[in-house]
């Protein structure tokens, strides 16, 4: 099945600095790839959906300034976290829609971010 | 995309079939039946999804009831591993122009697998 990989898998960072998370589709091409973010025990929430080429779009009450997003290829896409404060910390979880399938999503093993 | 509607928990034997429940009473023509799970601190992994027909893959089989306002997501021969948080989500597909579309999860089944 299609992979999708995210790097780091885990990060700590000092309140107020930024961090970036990356997100790979391995085996196919994704023209669209979205960002969800899940606190504990709570269900994933879709964040914002990339788009290759163009700006993002996001979801109703999530900052664009502090959330910025880069789709430069179809098969990467870049969330950074700026300025990050405690309330950040969180699961980051990305998808990638396959082109060639029937746009089933297919999940990265997920970014656990730990603002300190 | 239409609301769906998941028992909280389920208990299942290792071995037996586990039939997770799914209402989703309002769901529109041109919205899939898709289901995913999420094990413990991972990505959600999908498994399958269907229009209207029965759909079977490796995984799973899923029953659309003939209204589409329901379904069942059966996993044939439970494991320890399919202990997981089971999401029934309604979205469009390609064929109905839902390219751009992002999931919106409930809060799914929790499954525990008993040995």
């Amino acid at each position: 099945g299609a992979v999708v990989s995210q790097h780091p898998s885990w990060v700590i960072c000092k309140s107020g600095t930024s961090v970036k998370i990356e997100c790979r589709s391995l085996d196919f091409q994704a023209t669209t790839m979205f960002w969800y973010r899940q606190f504990p025990k709570q269900s994933l929430m879709l964040m914002a959906t990339s788009n290759e080429g163009s700006k993002a779009t996001y979801e109703q009450g999530v900052e664009k300034d502090k959330f910025l997003i880069n789709h430069a290829s179809l098969t990467l896409s870049t969330l950074t976290v700026t300025s990050a404060h405690p309330e950040d910390s969180s699961f980051y979880i990305c998808s990638a829609r396959d082109l060639q399938g029937n746009y089933e999503q297919y999940f990265g093993p997920g970014t656990r971010l730990t603002v300190t | 995309d239409a609301k769906t509607t998941q028992p909280p928990s389920m208990d299942c034997a290792e071995g037996r079939a586990a039939n997770l429940p799914c209402n989703h009473s309002t769901i529109s023509g041109n919205e899939y039946v898709y289901w995913y799970r999420q094990i413990h601190s991972q990505g959600p992994q999908y498994i399958i999804h269907g229009l209207k027909n029965n759909e079977t893959n490796e995984m799973a089989s899923l029953i659309i009831t003939e209204d589409r306002k329901s379904s069942t997501l059966i996993l044939p021969h439970a494991t320890l591993r399919d202990t997981a948080v089971y999401y029934c989500i309604v979205s469009r597909s390609k064929y109905s122009g839902g390219g751009a579309d992002g999931l919106t999860f409930g809060k799914g089944t929790h499954l525990i697998i008993q040995p």
